[in-house]
């Protein structure tokens, strides 16, 4: 099982929202991360968890939280949006250690209305 | 801090041709990983190609390989037999440890078009 799961696929969300994205992989790797992907622009760095413990936040709003509830699992709960908010929320996941690559799931959309 | 450059933002090659793709990058590490990822309109990010920084043996996958520069810290890919599934965005990674956690840092990416 090569797969970085993300659900849902899209999203739409009003301001005063509350909603999650989720993330899984059963590929026993210990980093997961959330990248945000504008339109025709490279995926940003948000959060890195590390042995399901935060090791970089890049200063995203705190209306995205994240949680990692077991090495499985990764979560982006979004509360109070914004429109410009709207982009494509990547998870990924990696080995800690070694040269292996980071694999993605398929993202998903999020629009804010 | 690390950085990446792709400078051609649109690249376009015939079917069955070969394109080359370029990257730099800055950094005042010895270690590190490079990377070439494909995204193709159904958004997923894959793996096309990596190189470790300590092998000076180009790294080759298929019709993919790169030519790898230490010095210059120069990474581009090189696309053989250009085929119409490899039309995508084509970003550079540079994978770094930060804080004893991994981040990766992605060029702005180059859009691949391959005509018929």
């Amino acid at each position: 099982d090569t797969e970085v799961t993300q659900t849902p696929k899209h999203l739409v969300m009003g301001m005063t929202n509350k909603k999650s994205l989720k993330c899984e992989q059963h590929m026993g790797h210990r980093a997961m991360y959330w990248y945000k992907q504008k339109a025709k622009k490279p995926p940003e760095l948000m959060f890195v968890y590390s042995y399901e413990k935060l090791s970089i936040n890049e200063s995203v709003p705190s209306r995205f939280s994240p949680e990692c509830p077991n090495s499985s699992l990764l979560n982006l709960h979004l509360h109070a949006l914004q429109p410009e908010d709207s982009a494509l929320y990547l998870c990924a996941s990696s080995r800690r250690e070694g040269n292996t690559e980071a694999f993605f799931g398929q993202g998903t959309r999020l629009t804010v209305v | 801090a690390q950085t990446v450059t792709q400078s051609q933002p649109e690249m376009s090659v015939q079917e069955a041709e070969t394109v080359t793709l370029s990257c730099t990058y800055d950094t005042s590490e010895s270690d590190y990983y490079l990377f070439w990822y494909k995204q193709p309109p159904s958004r997923q990010m894959i793996l096309v190609i990596r190189q470790e920084a300590y092998k000076q043996q180009n790294a080759t996958e298929n019709r993919f390989s790169v030519n790898f520069q230490k010095a210059a810290k120069s990474f581009s890919l090189k696309i053989s037999d250009s085929q119409l599934g490899d039309a995508a965005m084509y970003f550079c990674a540079y994978r770094s440890f930060q804080g004893g956690s991994e981040k990766l840092v992605f060029g702005k990416g180059t859009k691949l078009t391959v005509n018929p």
